[in-house]
């Protein structure tokens, strides 16, 4: 199975809104419900911040949200902060009954 | 509060076989799917594979030949064994617990992970 693909890096200045994409085929992101975005802090444990495309855990603030259209999912950072500089991953279910992650997006505040 | 925590080797030599342990604290193995998922050193996330509590388990299609998840229920931890490894198994090997019984997709819990490197 091969990775989701993700851009390597995405910036933005603060309280500005930004968008990573993770991008599959039909077989995966296109074909489920089952996408999850993650935040992963240097030296962390990814942090899970939306689940089944939309969700947003407990306590994840709401400037966090999730999409989907197509074989596309899409996660939007708003009002962008700081401390939202972190690695972004994205999951997704796939036909195999396996799970694929995403490469990676860097997120970088200017 | 349920606690994850990864222990085993940090060298491992290469055709050996990598061998962890996950230990659930404040919590049962009961129910959820467990998977393991690791991280080579500046890259991105791979799903290593999952057991559920009756012992079913599910593997990553390109590691499924040499990789073996188990759990020991009355220990309440859960173990991988990776055989044959090469310079590309080293990365950090996070357990983790989904956000919900009956479901393996997402992970809300995590190890604080660990480093295996492999070399002679």
């Amino acid at each position: 199975q091969s990775a989701l693909t993700q851009p390597a890096s995405v910036s933005g200045s603060p309280g500005q809104s930004i968008t990573i994409s993770c991008t599959g085929t039909s077989s995966d992101v296109g074909g489920y419900t089952y996408v999850s975005w993650y935040q992963q802090l240097p030296g962390k444990a990814p942090k899970l911040i939306i689940y089944g495309v939309r969700n947003r855990p407990s306590g994840v603030s709401n400037r966090f949200s999730g999409s989907k259209s197509g074989n596309t999912a899409s996660l939007t950072i708003s009002g962008l902060q700081a401390e939202d500089e972190a690695d972004y991953y994205c999951s997704s279910y796939t036909s195999s009954s396996a799970l694929v992650f995403g490469g990676g997006t860097k997120l970088a505040v200017l | 509060q349920v606690q994850l925590q990864e222990s085993g080797p940090g060298l491992v030599k290469p055709s050996e076989t990598l061998s962890l342990t996950c230990t659930v604290s404040g919590g049962s193995l009961s129910g959820y799917y467990w998977s393991w998922i690791r991280q080579p050193p500046g890259r991105g996330l791979e799903w290593i594979g999952y057991i559920y509590d009756s012992g079913s388990t599910n593997y990553n299609p390109s590691l499924k030949s040499r990789v073996t998840i188990s759990a020991d229920m009355s220990k309440n931890q859960f173990s991988l064994k990776l055989s044959s490894v090469t310079a590309a198994d080293t990365a950090l090997y996070f357990c983790a617990r989904p956000g919900g019984m009956g479901y393996f997709y997402y992970f809300d819990l995590w190890g604080r992970g660990t480093l295996v490197t492999v070399s002679s």
